[in-house]
């Protein structure tokens, strides 16, 4: 495996659901992200980890929980979601998130959620 | 201020002809402009970038144009072709405080064979 990898590609899930998104990144990186896609508007940060410490959280619902064990992988812990959370949600990672804008965000292809 | 305003939200360019994405920022402490494509299916990838201290930047047939005065930075794809059918993203942050990116709400581009 090679970049980012992100696991399921898609997930359909019930509003009393719990699930969990999952991404692993092959790069050598410390610094991790997850962002929301949502049509015709902009990615929303949600969440930065560097090495292995929470650094950003954009106000996101608490029923959107993260997790990173280590620097090569990171959760998405899902539960009690609502429909309007249904989006891509993609996972980033670059070499280290306080360096600055210099260093480069590699994406995953994302995680296709719908909340029915 | 966080914004960055993104236009067209569509275009559609005939094959060899001029793509133009424009963008506008509020918060004149961003030195960090950075231009994403997605294909359907794929993560945003990094196509070019720009800071403020230079008015153009040229990689192959990829420009980014940047009016600091104006608040204003465009994408141009010369000589388009079908396979730069594509999302494209701006971005711009604040290299000193972390790589957090504010990206604009996407131009999906499509060129005509």
């Amino acid at each position: 495996e090679t970049g980012v990898t992100q696991t399921p590609r898609h997930l359909v899930m019930g509003m009393t659901n719990k699930k969990s998104l999952k991404c692993e990144q092959h790069l050598g990186h410390n610094a991790m992200y997850w962002y929301k896609q949502s049509a015709k508007k902009p990615l929303e940060l949600m969440f930065v980890y560097n090495f292995k410490e929470q650094t950003e959280n954009n106000s996101v619902p608490s029923r959107f929980s993260p997790e990173c064990p280590n620097s090569s992988h990171l959760f998405l812990h899902l539960h009690t979601l609502q429909p309007e959370d249904s989006a891509l949600y993609l996972c980033a990672s670059s070499q280290d998130f306080m360096q600055g804008a210099a260093n480069e965000q590699f994406f995953g292809p994302g995680t296709r959620l719908t909340v029915l | 201020q966080q914004q960055v305003k993104q236009s067209p939200q569509s275009l559609i360019v005939q094959k060899g002809g001029i793509s133009i994405i424009n963008c506008a920022y509020e918060n004149t402490a961003f030195d960090y402009f950075p231009w994403y494509q997605q294909f359907p299916g794929k993560g945003p990838a990094l196509l070019i970038a720009i800071r403020p201290d230079v008015s153009e930047k040229k990689e192959g047939r990829f420009t980014i144009s940047f009016n600091k005065s104006a608040k204003q930075f465009s994408l141009h794809i010369m000589d388009s072709q079908p396979g730069d059918s594509a999302t494209y993203f701006c971005a711009a942050s604040k290299e000193a405080y972390g790589n957090k990116l504010v990206f604009g709400a996407g131009t999906i581009l499509r060129v005509k064979s």
